[in-house]
């Protein structure tokens, strides 16, 4: 059965890159031909996707994040990371890796989610 | 971007009642691409509906999504205890992706 499982600092400075992986488990990154991203959520607020990566490394982001985002792969680890510049408290958030199936498709597998709070 | 409305922001019922929930886009949903999903405290987001209309794996036929264009419905036929939780709608026939602010479903 496939899993997704975030890791990561709980706790980023102001102004500092947070960092977080994903690793999946149960199905292998580089033969699925899925889809993996990063959907995050901010205390008691809505969902939003950040961004999202094929296994061959193509990514796409969202333009809202997409100057501050970068998103990558390793196959050999069956892990894919997260690195999100420049945060502010406002980046404080629970955050999800999830899979989707392609390119314009539904988040149907999701990660138990790790909070990061940014704090000095 | 799409931006997605939900209505109501909380739906307060009994359980066996029925729930109506209320998903509007500001354009049109590409090829009907809407999703649902739940999601209880502390825990990530299940999908239930994709396409509209069609249920995920094992959820149960009391729910169901229907609607076209920018009107979108998630109808829960009888409330069972486990039910209660938010409710998010997503658009995913354009990027971004995008996610409605949420619907509480709450024992009245």
């Amino acid at each position: 059965q496939l899993q997704l499982q975030e890791s990561g600092p709980g706790l980023v400075k102001p102004s500092e890159t947070l960092s977080l992986t994903c690793t999946v488990s149960g199905g292998s990154i580089s033969s699925d031909s899925y889809y993996r991203g990063w959907i995050r959520q901010p205390p008691g607020k809505g969902l939003e996707w950040i961004g999202s990566i094929y296994y061959s490394g193509s990514t796409y982001y969202n333009p809202s994040l997409k100057s501050r985002v970068t998103i990558s792969v390793d196959t050999s680890k069956n892990q894919f990371s997260l690195k999100l510049s420049s945060v502010t408290a406002a980046d404080t958030a629970v955050y999800y890796c999830a899979r989707h199936r392609s390119y314009y498709d539904v988040f149907d597998i999701w990660g138990q989610g790790t909070m990061v709070t940014v704090s000095s | 971007e799409i931006v997605l409305t939900q209505s109501p922001g909380t739906l307060s019922l009994s359980p066996g009642e029925r729930a109506t929930l209320s998903c509007r886009a500001s354009q049109s949903v590409s090829s009907s691409y809407l999703a649902w999903y739940q999601q209880k405290p502390g825990q990530a987001p299940r999908l239930l509906i994709y396409g509209t209309s069609s249920r995920a794996t094992g959820i149960p036929d009391r729910f169901s999504g229907s609607g076209s264009g920018t009107d979108f419905t998630l109808t829960i036929s009888r409330l069972e205890p486990e039910d209660f939780a938010v409710y998010y709608c997503q658009q995913y026939g354009s990027s971004p992706a995008t996610f409605g602010q949420g619907t509480k479903v709450e024992i009245k």
